[in-house]
């Protein structure tokens, strides 16, 4: 059973355009996270959701905006895709907030703009 | 702003051999510590993690903490050609919510 799981694997699509990203986790964590990698392995804090309160790294543009419907899911949705937001995007979850909960990453989304 | 840095590497140790990863912290305030394990395009999995100072070791994995020195490093015992990987130290900052801040990874090559 897949205990974060991440939705489309593998995604193209035009400059201007506008997708999403699913996520949902199994674990009944209360915590979840977007994560953007760039192509040189940096993993960057793009959102943190908790309890309803979400945290947004203020370097995020705003045509990034997570969706939360429940606490088992964080989607992402990216208005006018630029060539720049070509990345792999990993959700992830964990128990809470405390210091020593450890994250649990989906298999990634590896986004291509062109 | 909080950083963690890491030497990009690559760090080539042969097999048998211990390789050495270090990561360092600017706040001061971080309050523990996570060493995860990146195979090539997968995602990264946790191997292991430490919030107190001193040594903590989990089979050929030993985590090293010392928080004066806003330092923290991972020995991996008798090297393995698996692995092979990017290693990604992360750090979870203080200040009421727990997000953890990545280093930009090492990558470990293992040659027989």
């Amino acid at each position: 059973d897949t205990a974060v799981s991440q939705t489309p694997k593998y995604l193209v699509t035009q400059m201007g355009n506008d997708k999403s990203i699913k996520c949902e986790q199994n674990l009944g964590h209360d915590t979840m996270y977007w994560y953007k990698q760039d192509s040189k392995k940096f993993l960057k804090i793009m959102f943190s959701y908790n309890n309803k309160e979400l945290i947004i790294n203020e370097t995020v543009p705003n045509r990034f905006s997570p969706k939360s419907p429940d606490k088992a899911h964080l989607n992402l949705h990216i208005n006018s895709l630029e060539l720049g937001d070509s990345a792999v995007y990993f959700c992830a979850s964990s128990p809470g907030t405390g210091a020593n909960t450890e994250a649990f990453f989906g298999q990634g989304t590896r986004l291509t703009v062109v | 702003q909080k950083e963690v840095e890491q030497n990009s590497g690559p760090l080539s140790v042969p097999e048998g051999a211990i390789a050495s990863l270090n990561c360092t912290y600017s706040d001061r305030g971080s309050q523990s510590f996570f060493w995860y394990r990146q195979y090539s395009g997968k995602s990264p999995e946790l191997i292991m993690f430490i919030y107190s100072n001193g040594d903590k070791e989990d089979g050929r994995f030993t985590a090293q903490l010392n928080k004066a020195s806003q330092y923290v490093s991972l020995l991996i015992r008798d090297s393995q050609p698996s692995d092979s990987a990017t290693y990604l130290c992360a750090v979870f900052t203080s200040g009421g919510s727990y997000i953890p801040t990545f280093g930009r990874g090492t990558s470990l090559i293992v040659h027989p």
